[in-house]
């Protein structure tokens, strides 16, 4: 069965300073992997995936994630955090079981706390 | 553009009494469609899914149902609340299979769900 683990419950980053947060996967063939932030009374906002290709990819409000292979590693990162970036991060890994729907597993997030 | 809509956002039911959280989908055709439930603001459970109207299935047994009348709409039902059923309930869309490769979810705003 598919899994991804978000080992760190809290991140506290300074405004400014770059941040990373942690996801490791666990999947039998090609790893499709997601990244979602929730803000409070919120539904869960797409961030970037991986599907294929390039290990570094970009995504939405300047967020980047790093897909390492041999790591079975997917760290969300960003070079510079702000403020407005506190939030709640979800790790997730899809598959497509029979019945033609996607099974979505998500980790149990990460909350983000930057400091002013 | 597709835009996904949740309603009510908020609701205290008290134990006993039956519950209708609906969820629409407008900008796209024969979306599969999901329900969450989201406890102490953290981990995402399943609770259904749906890849067409009628057509409903169910991750784990509760006291929940849903139903699918119409294309874009998807009803999350129970006949009586439980003080377990508590939480915020999440809607959420993706294209059907076929064109679903390269996609995420997309979240609704969610309901929060208190039951007394």
């Amino acid at each position: 069965a598919q899994s991804v683990a978000q080992p760190e419950d809290q991140v506290n980053v300074a405004e400014g300073n770059p941040l990373t947060v942690k996801c490791t996967y666990s999947v039998s063939g090609n790893p499709y992997l997601f990244w979602y932030v929730q803000y409070p009374n919120r539904g869960l906002q797409f961030l970037l995936k991986y599907i294929t290709g390039d290990n570094l990819v970009k995504g939405s409000y300047g967020f980047e994630a790093e897909f390492n292979k041999s790591q079975t590693s997917f760290h969300l990162k960003k070079p510079s955090a702000l403020v407005s970036d506190s939030a709640l991060y979800f790790c997730a890994v899809r598959d497509f079981p029979s019945g033609g729907y996607q099974k979505v597993t998500f980790g149990t997030g990460t909350k983000l706390q930057v400091i002013p | 553009s597709q835009t996904i809509h949740q309603w009510p956002a908020t609701l205290v039911q008290p134990v006993g009494s039956p519950l209708s959280l609906e969820c629409t989908v407008e900008g796209t055709s024969n979306p599969n469609l999901y329900w969450y439930r989201q406890a102490a603001g953290r981990g995402l459970q399943l609770l259904f899914y749906s890849v067409g109207i009628g057509q409903i299935s169910s991750e784990v047994p509760q006291n929940l149902s849903a139903s699918r009348p119409q294309d874009r709409q998807f009803i999350l039902s129970s006949k009586k609340l439980l003080l377990s059923d508590s939480g915020f309930y999440l809607c959420a869309w993706s294209p059907e299979r076929g064109l679903s490769y390269n996609s995420p979810l997309h979240f609704g705003n969610g309901t929060r769900l208190t039951v007394t």
